[in-house]
């Protein structure tokens, strides 16, 4: 079955202390990408991948981090969580970025920073 | 900026009615526009992807058109049903040649059905 895991689904923790969400996919997708999601706006793009070793900033990557070291995985690191970076987080993955391919989505992390 | 704007914010129908909400979007560098439906406590499933000009599109009871000059797209869904309850997302990829320069979504449309 096609799908994109993302774990763990929820997690507490405190400003300052170092996680990691991961995130694989099973469909051989080029691209990967990580959003967020907050109350009264879209999702937004945080950092996103075309490829294994290549990796661009979204639209809101200020204290994130990502890594693309194999194809099928896509982690995202907060070196330093603050509260701010209390969210939804979704991890998608599609056959590329020409926009006529459908984004697959992972079934989202709510993080919340203490 | 981009902006994409999604109206209504949420809406409620009662069951049987048919309904329709609006995508805005910038009318210069599209690229595509795809919907997505998301339930609750589920991770946002595509619908439509949208590339042309007057593109229509059609699932089941629930369809889409595209007007890429004027900058909008319609999402019709046809005698609601209780299932049809979600949010409904739009996004939209601006660029040009190969690949999309950039993708942002909507806020959605949040849509409960009375029964």
């Amino acid at each position: 079955e096609a799908q994109v895991t993302q774990n763990p689904r929820y997690l507490i923790t405190v400003t300052g202390k170092k996680l990691t969400v991961t995130c694989s996919q099973n469909m051989n997708h080029e691209y990967m990408s990580w959003y967020r999601q907050d109350p009264g706006l879209g999702l937004r793009q945080i950092y996103y991948s075309m490829n294994v070793e290549v990796t661009d900033k979204g639209d809101v990557p200020e204290g994130y981090k990502v890594s693309r070291k194999e194809k099928r995985n896509f982690p995202l690191i907060l070196e330093s969580p603050s509260p701010n970076q209390t969210s939804l987080y979704f991890c998608a993955s599609s056959l590329s970025r020409t926009g006529v391919n459908i984004q697959y989505f992972g079934a989202g992390t709510r993080l919340s920073v203490l | 900026i981009l902006n994409v704007e999604q109206s209504p914010q949420s809406l409620h129908v009662q069951e049987g009615d048919s309904t329709n909400f609006t995508c805005s979007f910038p009318s210069s560098n599209f690229y595509a526009l795809h919907w997505y439906r998301w339930e609750t406590a589920k991770s946002p499933e595509a619908l439509f992807v949208m590339t042309l000009n007057g593109d229509e599109k059609k699932k089941g009871r629930i369809s889409a058109t595209l007007n890429t000059k004027e900058g909008y797209s319609y999402l019709y869904i046809k005698g609601s049903q209780p299932e049809d309850s979600a949010t409904y997302l739009c996004a939209f990829y601006a660029g040009r040649y190969s690949s999309a320069s950039k993708i942002i979504f909507g806020s959605g449309t949040r849509l409960s059905i009375r029964p």
